[in-house]
């Protein structure tokens, strides 16, 4: 596979339930990112990674964890999710993340639902 | 504040009817400016980086134009093909260096 791929596609989870979300870039890019898209707001920055180290939280609530094993693979852990964090998850990586001249690719998403 | 706001909202053209998108921004000082485009149920695709005002690329039916306080994308003779989102996003020299994206511009274009 090439590019970006997310996994699942589509996840709908409780309020009390644990999931994991998946991001696996084949580009040999250095940094990566998770978004969040909800209807009719502008694309919301969570995190980034460059390198495998963390260096951008965007003051995202403790419900969501991020873990980067490596430079090809992001993970997004939740846990205790509230209906209003139902949205797109979107995850993306570029070469690396100050100087994004290609921009960055993004993968299809998952699409959330809290019930 | 740095802030990106694209008009309009939503758009529908003819097949061929062309026309243009627009993205305003504020930033303290621009690293680049990047164009989107976004189909439904898939993530953003890459189209254009613009660094300095007066400066234009082209994609296709695509060109993308930008001055010290806005950018065009202009879409000739659109085809239903061309429907999608466009998003348009700033990245500032200060700061994070990250992207500060606008709500977009819902294209639809009839045959």
């Amino acid at each position: 596979e090439t590019g970006v791929t997310q996994t699942p596609r589509h996840l709908v989870m409780g309020m009390t339930n644990k999931k994991s979300l998946k991001c696996e870039q084949h580009l040999g890019h250095n940094a990566m990112y998770w978004y969040k898209q909800s209807a009719k707001k502008p694309l919301e920055l969570m995190f980034v990674y460059n390198f495998k180290e963390q260096t951008e939280n965007n003051s995202v609530p403790s419900r969501f964890s991020p873990e980067c094993p490596n430079s090809s693979h992001l993970f997004l852990h939740l846990h205790t999710l509230q209906p209003e964090d139902s949205a797109l998850y979107l995850c993306a990586s570029s070469q690396e993340d100050r100087a994004a001249r290609g921009g960055y690719t993004f993968g299809s998403g998952t699409r959330l639902t809290v019930v | 504040e740095d802030q990106v706001t694209q008009s309009p909202e939503a758009l529908r053209l003819q097949e061929g009817e062309s026309s243009s998108l627009n993205c305003s921004y504020t930033v303290s000082g621009l690293r680049g400016l990047f164009w989107y485009r976004q189909d439904p149920g898939k993530g953003p695709e890459f189209l254009f980086t613009l660094y300095s005002a007066g400066e234009e690329k082209e994609k296709e039916r695509l060109k993308a134009t930008l001055t010290k306080k806005e950018s065009f994308l202009h879409i000739t003779a659109p085809k239903p093909e061309d429907s999608a989102t466009y998003l348009c996003a700033v990245q500032a020299t200060s700061g994070t260096y990250k992207y500060i994206f606008g709500t977009g511009t819902r294209l639809k274009v009839l045959a």
